[in-house]
């Protein structure tokens, strides 16, 4: 089992451009999750989905969009990057169980948006 | 005010020392807790769940105070390996809420 894969690992975008981030689990998860991390404030939640084609917001999700067509892909996009989403990128992925909720961890996307 | 707060540390200590982390969270229809820890540029992973009787896990233990809303992490006899961030998590209905982390750095 290859866990949580994303890709790609590293991405320099210049401000305005758009990408999408991949985010791929093999562990048969309902749930899976972006956040993204800054030095100094933690992972924040930026979209969530609860199973194939369902999303959800969390806690900052302006300027991203995410989509769930099939239940292993979570796809991350930015249509228009500025400088304060340089960030690091983490997906993740659960199962729906009540009150215990372990998470697994891609390994990380690093953006830098110039 | 942060839904979870920790201290930032850094913590730097002997190997072989005690070590302990507080950490508080606001709301109180949480419903699980845990600890995760997270290596240098590496994904945060799940050290242990936190109980309300306390757990322990070799040279780890952790505590949960509902009233109080305070998690604790007790590491003994620290290793070089255990150098990381310790992330305090706490569980909301479909979400994991995280601390922003403190920083353990075992010295020889």
């Amino acid at each position: 089992n290859a866990g949580v894969t994303q890709t790609p690992k590293f991405r320099v975008l210049k401000t305005g451009q758009s990408m999408t981030l991949l985010c791929a689990q093999d562990m048969n998860h309902e749930y899976m999750y972006w956040y993204r991390q800054d030095p100094g404030m933690g992972l924040r939640l930026i979209h969530y989905s609860v199973g194939e084609g369902t999303t959800a917001k969390g806690e900052v999700p302006d300027g991203y969009n995410v989509s769930r067509l099939k239940k292993q892909n979570f796809l991350l996009g930015l249509e228009s990057a500025a400088p304060s989403q340089t960030s690091v990128y983490f997906c993740a992925s659960s199962r729906p169980t009540s009150g215990y909720n372990e998470q697994f961890f891609g390994p990380g996307t690093r953006l830098t948006v110039l | 005010r942060k839904e979870v707060e920790q201290d930032p540390g850094p913590f730097n200590v002997p190997e072989g020392a005690t070590v302990a982390f507080n950490c508080t969270y606001s709301n109180s229809a949480s419903q699980s807790f845990f600890w995760y820890r997270q290596d240098c540029r590496k994904e945060p992973k799940l050290l242990m769940s936190v109980y309300s009787s306390g757990n322990e896990d070799g040279r780890f233990t952790a505590q949960l105070n509902r009233a109080s809303q305070y998690i604790s992490l007790l590491i003994r006899d620290s290793k070089l390996s255990d150098s990381a961030t310790y992330l305090c998590v706490v569980n909301l209905v479909d979400k994991l809420i995280f601390g922003a982390g403190t920083r353990l750095a075992v010295h020889p």
